[in-house]
């Protein structure tokens, strides 16, 4: 089974600091995706990876940052934590997809409150 | 874009019943689909997908329905129990592009 792990499941932090969000995946997969989660928004995606060292924008990237120098891990940086940031993130891997697309696996999520 | 939405954002059902959950995309284009089950406390888990090709496929105790001429799918669940309780999302994407998310449906297992 494809393991999606993200290093906190809770996290609390204060306003304006450099707060790092880890996840590693065990596959291989070429794909990483970081989504934040809010109650009546779903899921929204901040940014991707197709592979190492290469990063794409979502849907809302502001005030986010990503580094992907190995292909199992993938980081989202909060450059200066702002309250509005207070969500669950979710971490995502999928295979390359060469054709037909795949399912994403996700982490188990990092709850973040900023405080 | 793709957008994609849930019916309901609540289902209660009693155990043993059927569910059925529902959902619509907006671009024809799209060929490919999923569904999530996400328990709380844990990240969405993949539960069965659907190419365009296809109008049904079935797993274990769920299906799944495309109607591309209404844009519409469904998951059906059978003989629900209460370990089915979650919410169920799903998504839709074309070819190899990032899949876009609903923003699910509570399923609520009475026993």
């Amino acid at each position: 089974d494809v393991k999606v792990t993200q290093s906190s499941r809770y996290l609390v932090k204060r306003t304006g600091e450099k707060v790092f969000l880890e996840c590693v995946q065990d596959m291989d997969h070429e794909n990483m995706f970081w989504y934040r989660q809010d109650p009546g928004l779903g899921l929204r995606l901040i940014y991707f990876s197709y592979d190492v060292k290469m990063k794409e924008k979502g849907d809302i990237p502001e005030g986010y940052s990503v580094s992907r120098e190995k292909k199992e891990r993938f980081s989202l940086i909060l450059e200066s934590a702002s309250t509005n940031q207070t969500s669950m993130y979710l971490c995502a891997s999928r295979p390359g997809t060469g054709g037909y697309n795949q399912p994403q696996h996700f982490g188990d999520g990092t709850r973040l409150s900023i405080l | 874009g793709e957008s994609v939405g849930l019916h309901l954002p609540t289902l209660s059902v009693q155990e043993g019943d059927n569910s059925i959950i529902n959902c619509a995309y907006s671009n024809s284009a799209s060929d490919y689909f999923i569904w999530y089950k996400q328990e709380s406390g844990k990240g969405p888990q993949f539960i069965i997908d659907i190419r365009s090709n296809m109008d049904k496929r079935q797993g274990q105790r769920v299906t799944v329905l495309l109607n591309k001429t209404v844009k519409h799918l469904s998951l059906q669940i059978a003989a629900t129990q209460p370990g089915d309780s979650a919410v169920y999302f799903c998504a839709g994407s074309k070819g190899s592009y990032i899949p876009t998310f609903g923003r699910g449906t509570s399923l609520i297992v009475h026993p």
